[in-house]
């Protein structure tokens, strides 16, 4: 079972570039999450997704744009990259009511 | 913003002992209470999801509580291992069905 799956696992950027980060789930879960883990902070919520075609704005939405055209993938774009976008990056996802999230195996973005 | 706390932020046991985190949520905005277990260089694992006050959920040694009126869980470990050395996160699935994380709790059991 894949379970949870990003895409790429690691990248470098120069200042200014854009990409996009793919997340994609095999459980048939409504629930997609983005999230940016920085030393000391935990998990911080960047946007997220209760449905297809849904998205929402989390905690730190700034500087990032999201899409969850098909159910099963949720992608997470940087339009121009900053430094301070350094980060580890995570998907998660869930069934709906109350249950348990499902993580990705994360992503390593450094913006130079 | 939900304000999900955890304290203490960092703790160290010697083996063989038992200990007790907090997380503290904003009771108006609660749906559910997640625990999760996250090691070095791995994905955070799920341990609990809790939604009834008074709900106490166990899985081997570790356990929690949950107190929605008041707004706090604590997680407990029995009897700790060198291998429950981890950060333990909780999370909020708040009313807008976000999942809010707190900072976590990073324990090391010394052997």
């Amino acid at each position: 079972n894949a379970g949870v799956t990003q895409t790429p696992k690691f990248r470098v950027l120069k200042t200014g570039q854009s990409m996009t980060l793919l997340c994609a789930q095999d459980m048939n879960h409504e629930y997609m999450y983005w999230y940016r883990q920085d030393p000391g902070m935990g998990l911080r919520l960047i946007h997220y997704s209760v449905g297809e075609g849904t998205t929402a704005k989390g905690e730190v939405p700034d500087g990032y744009n999201v899409s969850r055209l098909k159910k099963q993938n949720f992608l997470l774009g940087l339009e121009s990259a900053a430094p301070s976008q350094t980060s580890v990056y995570f998907c998660a996802s869930r069934q709906v009511a109350n249950t348990e999230a499902f993580f990705g195996q994360g992503t390593r973005l450094t913006v130079v | 913003i939900l304000n999900v706390e955890q304290s203490p932020q960092s703790l160290h046991v010697q083996e063989g002992d038992s200990t007790n985190f907090t997380c503290s949520f904003p009771s108006s905005n609660f749906y559910a209470l997640h625990w999760y277990r996250w090691e070095t260089a791995k994905s955070p694992e799920a341990l609990f999801v809790m939604t009834l006050n008074g709900d106490e959920k166990k899985k081997g040694r570790i356990s929690a509580t949950l107190n929605t009126k008041e707004g706090y869980s604590y997680l407990y470990i029995k009897g700790s291992q060198p291998e429950d050395s981890a950060t333990y996160l909780c999370a909020l699935h708040g009313s807008a069905r976000q999942l809010t994380f707190g900072s976590g709790t990073q324990l090391t059991v010394l052997p």
